[in-house]
């Protein structure tokens, strides 16, 4: 059964800092990989996908990696602006299904 | 374009009560369509997903039963509520002609008390 981890559960930055977030899986036999956004409330809206073949992504300020082997991947936001707090969510589509972190809130401090 | 809706936006519903959540897909044919709950502390779960018209495909043991009705349309009903149905549901669509491993795409989300 695939688990996805996302660590930290939170995190606070000051604003203009580039940050990481982490995301680790246990079964590598994956098709993609996606960055979800959700806002206090909200729905999920998609960031970026990585398909299994591929070691990164990026979409303006945000650069996601995958190493798939190692069921890891990572969300680098460069300069951290207060709009971009949310909770991050990363999700593995394998087995036909997505299978989704518990994901990271993250803060931005003006 | 595509936009997805759910409805009611909010819902307060004693135990042992019927629930009747809608979800509707405009702009597109087909598509393959998802329920998820997202309870707290918890990542999204998987409840049901339908690849066509009469088509549900349930992913864990509950009281909530999926229906689709209409292409576009997709609803998830409870006969008797439980405490533990309380959460956020989620309705999202994916492109069928593109297989289901493509990018899904969200509603704004149910949130569900139980009281």
């Amino acid at each position: 059964k695939q688990e996805v981890t996302q660590i930290p559960a939170a995190l606070s930055v000051p604003e203009g800092e580039n940050l990481v977030l982490n995301c680790s899986f246990t079964d590598s036999a994956i098709y993609n990989l996606q960055w979800f956004r959700q806002d206090p409330g909200k729905g999920l809206t998609s960031l970026l996908l990585i398909q299994s073949s591929q070691r990164e992504q990026t979409s303006g300020r945000l650069n996601a990696s995958l190493d798939k082997s190692s069921g890891r991947s990572t969300l680098y936001i460069a300069a951290s602006q207060p709009g971009d707090s949310a909770t991050y969510l990363c999700a593995v589509f394998g087995n036909e299904k997505l299978t989704f972190g518990t994901g990271t809130r993250l803060t931005i401090i003006p | 374009s595509q936009t997805i809706h759910q409805w009611p936006a909010t819902l307060v519903q004693p135990v042992g009560s019927p629930l009747s959540l809608e979800c509707t897909v405009e702009g597109t044919s087909n598509p393959n369509l998802y329920w998820y709950r997202q309870a707290a502390g918890r990542g999204l779960q998987l409840l049901f997903y339908s690849v066509g018209i009469g088509q549900i495909s349930s992913e864990v043991p509950q009281n909530l039963s999926a229906s689709r009705p209409q292409d576009r349309q997709f609803i998830l009903s409870s006969k008797k509520l439980l405490l533990s149905d309380s959460g956020f549901y989620l309705c999202a669509w994916s492109p069928s002609n593109r297989g289901p491993q493509e990018t899904q795409y969200f509603g704004p989300g149910t949130r569900l008390l139980v009281l």
